[in-house]
């Protein structure tokens, strides 16, 4: 079965690096659209970006200058890089992916940024 | 940016109601919609796509319409595995942006 993983370190100073990892199962996952969205707590959801079968990007200007997403096929892994947080970034993240009829997502990775 | 707006925020019904959510597109997005159920603490599930594509396994009693400005989610005959918040989110312009959200409580 189709699934996908998501691993990164919970609790960042602010200031530091957020990296998580998102890895897909039971499937080929090339010539796949990969999407990130967060949801802050007791909050709604908003699309950070994605990265396209053909590794190019497309980012929310809101976060447009301190992300990076980048896709490893030989592993089906796909990554996300935030600098420089801030409280404003903690919130739960969720990797998805389009294929098989439906939007498949990750289990979501708790980031907290505290001091 | 494209703003999605919900209405209402909250609503309370009762099991065997029929539900309407609206959202609303801040410029004209064609029937570039999804609709999407979240249960708390669990993953979003998407319902519907292209404003009123039933996504497989999505109970017959989920429906969606409208295209450009105004779209519409119904639940008809609201079971109890129905309560959750409903998102849309538009699919036209990037950014791609979210509603804020409706919750379905029960009255």
């Amino acid at each position: 079965q189709v699934h996908l993983q998501q691993w990164g370190a919970g609790l960042l100073k602010p200031s530091g690096t957020l990296s998580i990892t998102c890895a897909g199962f039971g499937g080929s996952f090339r010539n796949h659209f990969w999407t990130w969205i967060r949801q802050p707590p007791g909050k709604g959801l908003e699309w950070i970006g994605q990265v396209n079968p053909d590794r190019t990007t497309i980012y929310n200007p809101s976060v447009e200058t301190r992300v990076t997403m980048s896709l490893d096929t030989s592993t089906n892994q796909f990554f996300l890089r935030l600098t420089s947080v801030t409280a404003a970034d903690t919130a739960v993240y969720f990797c998805a992916t389009e294929g098989w009829g439906q939007l498949l997502w990750g289990p979501g990775t708790q980031i907290t940024v505290s001091s | 940016d494209i703003q999605m707006t919900q209405s209402p925020s909250v609503m309370y019904v009762s099991v065997g109601d029929t539900v309407t959510i609206t959202c609303r597109a801040s410029q004209g997005i064609s029937n570039s919609l999804a609709w999407f159920q979240q249960k708390p603490g669990k993953v979003p599930k998407r319902l519907i796509n292209v404003s009123s594509s039933l996504q497989t396994g999505v109970p017959s009693r989920f429906s969606g319409s409208g295209s450009g400005t105004k779209f519409t989610l119904t639940i008809s005959s609201l079971q109890p595995e129905d309560f959750a918040t409903y998102y849309c989110q538009q699919l036209s312009l990037y950014p791609l942006t979210f509603g804020g959200g409706t919750r379905v409580e029960l009255k």
